[in-house]
């Protein structure tokens, strides 16, 4: 159904963990995406990458490290965490026409964190 | 900083009446598109309006780009329970890499 794959689904992780998020986009897309979706909050955009460079770091604090080894796959390194960085982390990714019509974010399923 | 207001948060329905969400930017967009989140899923692409005063129907759908391009609308007539979900509408800030979300309309059906 989805071009865009999410690993893991949900993750359990205390303060002093680390762990990663995978992303995988199957769409040949140029661009990929990390939000942030929290309860009673609007999407919030974490990081842009755009032909594997890293265009946009929205003031993420940098116990959040993202990763674009190619334009296919995109990371996002946890590590020390707090309880308020429970959420689900959505990727996106998107072709850039250049503001033609057709532009759309194709999200994944998300993982849903809680850090304990 | 430019940001996308939409209203209301919520929208309780009864099943087969219409409804309208509202999408409101402090500055002229490029594009609006708009979103769906079904309950315990992500948001998934519905459509995106480019031209003043622009309307596209999708099914009882009908979106609407304001003539001055700072406001949207979504509009569902007969709603049905396949309609529960939160609608986000999303615009182009700042450059053409970032899109900024609406908070969401969640919509709730009573049958």
């Amino acid at each position: 159904e989805t071009g865009v794959t999410q690993t893991p689904r949900h993750l359990v992780m205390g303060m002093t963990n680390k762990k990663s998020l995978k992303c995988e986009q199957h769409l040949g897309h140029n661009a990929m995406y990390w939000y942030k979706q929290s309860a009673k909050k609007p999407l919030e955009l974490m990081f842009v990458y755009s032909l594997e460079e890293r265009v946009e770091n929205n003031s993420v604090p940098s116990r959040f490290s993202p990763e674009c080894p190619n334009s296919s796959h995109l990371f996002l390194h946890l590590h020390t965490l707090q309880p308020e960085d429970s959420a689900l982390y959505l990727c996106a990714s998107r072709q850039l026409n250049a503001g033609q019509a057709g532009d759309e974010q194709f999200f994944g399923p998300g993982t849903r964190l809680t850090v304990l | 900083g430019q940001q996308v207001m939409q209203i209301p948060q919520y929208q309780h329905v009864q099943e087969g009446e219409d409804f309208t969400t509202y999408c409101n930017s402090s500055t002229t967009l490029s594009n609006i598109q708009w979103y769906k989140q079904r309950p315990g899923g992500h948001p998934v692409f519905l459509i995106q309006l480019v031209k003043s005063g622009e309307v596209k129907k999708q099914k009882r759908l009908t979106f609407q780009f304001g003539e001055a391009k700072k406001n949207s609308s979504l509009h569902i007539t007969a709603t049905q329970t396949t309609d529960v979900g939160t609608y986000f509408c999303a615009g182009p800030i700042t450059n053409d890499y970032k899109l900024s979300f609406g908070a969401g309309t969640t919509v709730t059906v009573r049958a």
